[in-house]
């Protein structure tokens, strides 16, 4: 089946502090990945849409300058957290898919802030 | 506001018997339907996925869709403790590649 790799799978820093996320479609060329935040005993919530080699579509209220994302390849999307606070603390997964076929998970990085 | 809604649970079965998760939606325009199971800590991992109306097998696994009621449920059959998680149901308007929209979760409890 499809394999997403997510690294790193925990992060502890400091505020302030910016925090790069990496997401790979081990066996499969993603055409779209997506990225999606998660606060204890909630739903996932859909922060961004990527394609590779355009910008990424960001859902609303969530800050484009802050949560910046790259997708320079069929099989690497990158977040990065810029500057961040105790309040970006959460789980942060992303997912891919190839054409219509269904999205696959990475494993989650979980962030705290301190 | 397009909202699918889920029953939180917790959903509490005895081993061996049959789970039965449901799932609502508002916009009538979904096409693809998928459940994906949810351990404390982890990602989701998908489960099924469902694109017609009727009923689609997968080993233990049954999903439902009825678009007419904007209903999708997931029956497990011969419920295992390892089955026990959060179940998440999500929509999308369009193909898999469209962004999703999950439900809460359901957390399933399966007693030994």
């Amino acid at each position: 089946g499809a394999v997403v790799s997510q690294h790193p799978s925990r992060v502890i820093c400091k505020s302030g502090t910016s925090v790069k996320i990496e997401c790979r479609s081990l066996d499969f060329q993603a055409t779209t990945m997506f990225w999606y935040r998660q606060f204890p005993k909630q739903s996932l919530m859909l922060m961004a849409t990527s394609n590779e080699g355009s910008k990424a579509t960001y859902e609303q209220g969530v800050e484009k300058d802050k949560f910046l994302i790259n997708h320079a390849s069929l099989t690497l999307s990158t977040l990065t957290v810029t500057s961040a606070h105790p309040e970006d603390s959460s789980f942060y997964i992303c997912s891919a898919s190839l054409g219509n076929q269904p999205q696959h998970f990475g494993d989650g990085t979980r962030l705290s802030i301190l | 506001q397009k909202e699918v809604e889920q029953n939180s649970g917790p959903l509490s079965v005895p081993e061996g018997a049959i789970a039965s998760l449901n799932c609502t939606y508002s916009d009538r325009g979904s096409q693809s339907f998928f459940w994906y199971r949810q351990y404390s800590g982890k990602s989701p991992e998908l489960i099924m996925f469902i694109y017609s109306n009727g009923d689609k097998e997968d080993g233990r696994f049954t999903a439902q869709l009825n678009k007419a009621s904007q209903y999708v449920s997931l029956l497990i059959r011969d419920s295992q403790p390892s089955d026990s998680a959060t179940y998440l149901c999500a929509v999308t308007p369009g193909g898999s590649n469209y962004k999703l929209t999950f439900g809460k979760g359901t957390l399933l409890t399966v007693n030994p």
